[in-house]
């Protein structure tokens, strides 16, 4: 079945620490995004991709770095320069990067501090 | 900035019943708009989605209506059962820019 896959789906940081969650998708879609999701709070962007082996900082993306070597992948580290990374990632992909496509998303990683 | 939100953070309907989820906007010029559906511990579902060019979209079971005049849009979701249990928010276009911006969802409790 087509669709995206996050892992994992619970991670955990000690200080210092930089980890990388992992975004695949096998939908053919140019386009990847990865949002950060707090209780109470819309999603909000924090990098996405329009195509391969480009990307663009999203409203939040300090302390956070992304790589798109390759269109199925867009991988996101959090890095020890996040002070408050305890939240939801969701990653999302859709056809381009219009704002007038939807964007379908995976299943998430929560990512607490130890 | 732009905004897209929602009016109320908890609907509660009994099953059967139908319910309405409501969503305000606020650029005038946003042409496109998605409902998604969240259970817990799980990523966004779309549901449906409506351009600018209708006021009204059918889906199994949902409506969407958009009314441009007030810039508000609303999920109607009739015959509501348990499963339909989640958070539901719209999401709408960022001006000048090719990303959506999201709203901060209403709970839907469905009790039996």
């Amino acid at each position: 079945d087509g669709g995206i896959t996050q892992s994992p789906k619970y991670l955990f940081r000690k200080e210092g620490q930089n980890v990388t969650l992992s975004c695949e998708q096998n939908l053919n879609h140019d386009a990847m995004y990865w949002y950060r999701q707090d209780p109470g709070q819309g999603l909000r962007l924090i990098y996405y991709s329009q195509i391969v082996n480009d990307f663009q900082k999203g409203d939040i993306a300090e302390g956070y770095s992304v790589s798109r070597e390759k269109k199925e992948s867009f991988p996101l580290t959090v890095t020890s320069a996040q002070k408050n990374p305890t939240a939801f990632y969701l990653c999302a992909s859709s056809i381009s990067s219009h704002s007038n496509q939807p964007q379908h998303f995976g299943d998430g990683t929560r990512l607490s501090i130890l | 900035g732009e905004s897209v939100g929602l009016h109320l953070p908890t609907l509660s309907v009994q099953e059967g019943d139908n319910s309405i989820i409501n969503c305000a906007y606020s650029n005038s010029a946003s042409d496109y708009f998605i409902w998604y559906k969240q259970e817990s511990g799980k990523g966004p579902q779309f549901i449906i989605d409506i351009r600018s060019n209708m006021d009204k979209r059918q889906g199994q079971r949902v409506t969407v209506l958009l009314n441009k005049t007030v810039k508000h849009l609303s999920l109607q979701i009739a015959a509501t059962q348990p499963g339909d249990s989640a958070v539901y928010f719209c999401a709408g276009p960022h001006t000048g820019f090719q990303k959506l911006v999201f709203g901060t969802g209403t709970r839907l409790l469905v009790s039996p």
